[in-house]
């Protein structure tokens, strides 16, 4: 199966600073990346997500890098504000011998943002 | 489109009961996917439903189970209660068909509590 590792495990950063969360994964066949931000009593929401065939992707203030080579791929916010503060969960998505996809999960990351 | 719902929201349960969680999806969304949210263990998946049959399972013992009904809805079976089973379980829907893995959205959750 796949195993992702997320750091760091809290990240605080002063309003109007950039943020950068990595992940890494150990499966080569994974091939779907997405970024969740989970409030306090909130569901996770899917943020930002990328595909192993597109290195980087953007939307707004949020970033996503992948590098498939090294097999890590990395969340970049910036311009932080305090309602980015949350946790932010990776996930990679691997194969199964039945053609579907199962996800494995990093650990989150408790970003606070101080005004 | 109405989002993921999820009841009950909250259930408190004794050690050696079972429990049974519903799921209902985005409308038009085939899959319906399980994940235990613990602080320990983070997020960890479940089991997947399409089209009514288990697509793929997680690393849980047997008395985890669950079915898809043919409009979708999903409900999960926690049989024989133990207190580690303590967790918020959440859903999560995608349009998903089986050639590549879709993005998920997830409900608010039930937080099972077992004394």
């Amino acid at each position: 199966g796949e195993n992702v590792e997320q750091h760091p495990s809290t990240l605080s950063v002063q309003e109007g600073d950039s943020a950068v969360i990595k992940c890494t994964y150990s499966d080569s066949a994974s091939n779907y990346f997405p970024w969740y931000k989970q409030e306090l009593g909130k569901r996770p929401q899917l943020i930002i997500d990328i595909r192993s065939n597109v290195g980087e992707k953007k939307d707004q203030r949020i970033a996503v890098t992948l590098n498939k080579t090294a097999k890590h791929f990395s969340l970049h916010i910036t311009e932080t504000q305090p309602e980015d503060s949350a946790v932010y969960f990776c996930a990679a998505h691997y194969p199964t011998s039945g053609g579907s996809y199962i996800p494995t999960f990093g650990r989150g990351t408790s970003l606070i943002v101080h005004p | 489109k109405a989002g993921v719902t999820q009841t009950p929201r909250y259930l408190i349960k004794t050690r050696g009961q079972q429990v049974t969680l519903s799921c209902s999806p985005i409308s038009g969304h085939r899959s319906v996917s399980w994940y235990q949210q613990t602080p320990g263990q983070g997020l960890q998946f479940l089991f997947e439903y399409f089209s009514e049959t288990q697509r793929n399972k997680g690393n849980f013992p047997g008395r985890f189970s669950g079915r898809q009904f043919s409009n979708s809805r999903s409900e999960m079976n926690v049989s024989t209660l133990e207190l580690g089973d303590s967790a918020l379980y959440l859903c999560a829907s995608s349009p998903t068909g089986t050639s590549a893995p879709y993005e998920q959205y997830f409900g608010p959750g039930t937080r099972l509590t077992v004394t």
